[in-house]
């Protein structure tokens, strides 16, 4: 079993619809998650990152974590075409460094 | 652009030549680290330095040597390349070496070895 999981997609959602990209984990201890947007051939840049247990919104973006489930995700609403990216979770696994899921590609349909 | 510098944005280079990366950043974060990152793949960790001392080394080939000359320089020395070491190499920065710490990346230097 992967450390960090996530579906690879494509992941389709027309303009201005909600996209739900979700990551799941299997270290119980992990305390810190992250998630970054990734456009092609360009470094990843964090958009999000959430610790406890529930819902954290900025923006159009809101990250999603329960602990219980070993489950985060992330919330786009109104979804634009430059939303078309990878996402990458990323999680602090109580090893001293982060491990990044394989990333969801995300296309948002004009 | 972002707070985290690396240079130069692409590198091309033979298996017998000898090059470096660098990057630097000045938020005054005393956590460096090193990726390697594949095309469709995420991103993997090589290397961590917290407060200028090597932290985690990921089993990575000697061919591959950090550098850490002060808290805002990260240096990646690199030597006898082979083929598949061509990637993007990415230097992030975080405040400390701490779980609660988001990392910040780097624009990358893409690294080709012919």
């Amino acid at each position: 079993q992967k450390e960090v999981e996530q579906n690879s997609g494509p992941l389709s959602v027309p303009e201005g619809a909600i996209a739900s990209l979700n990551c799941t984990y299997s270290d119980r201890g992990s305390q810190s998650f992250f998630w970054y947007r990734q456009y092609s051939g360009k470094s990843p840049e964090l958009i999000m990152f959430i610790y406890s247990n529930g819902d954290k919104e900025d923006g159009r973006f809101t990250a999603q974590l329960n602990k219980a489930s070993q489950y985060v995700s992330l919330l786009i609403r109104d979804s634009q075409p430059s939303d078309s990216a990878t996402y990458l979770c990323a999680v602090h696994t109580g090893r001293r460094a982060l491990t990044f899921g394989s990333g969801t590609r995300l296309q948002v349909q004009p | 652009d972002t707070e985290v510098t690396q240079t130069p944005k692409h590198l091309v280079m033979g298996m017998t030549n000898k090059k470096s990366l660098k990057c630097e950043q000045h938020m005054g974060h005393r956590a460096m680290y090193w990726y390697k990152q594949k095309a469709k793949k995420p991103p993997e960790l090589m290397f961590v330095y917290s407060y200028e001392k090597l932290s985690i080394n990921e089993s990575v080939p000697s061919r591959f040597s950090p550098e850490c000359p002060n808290s805002s320089l990260l240096n990646l020395h690199l030597h006898a390349l082979q083929p598949e070491d061509s990637a993007l190499y990415l230097c992030a920065s975080s405040p400390t070496e701490g779980s609660n710490q988001p990392q910040h990346f780097g624009d990358g230097t893409r690294l080709s070895i012919l």
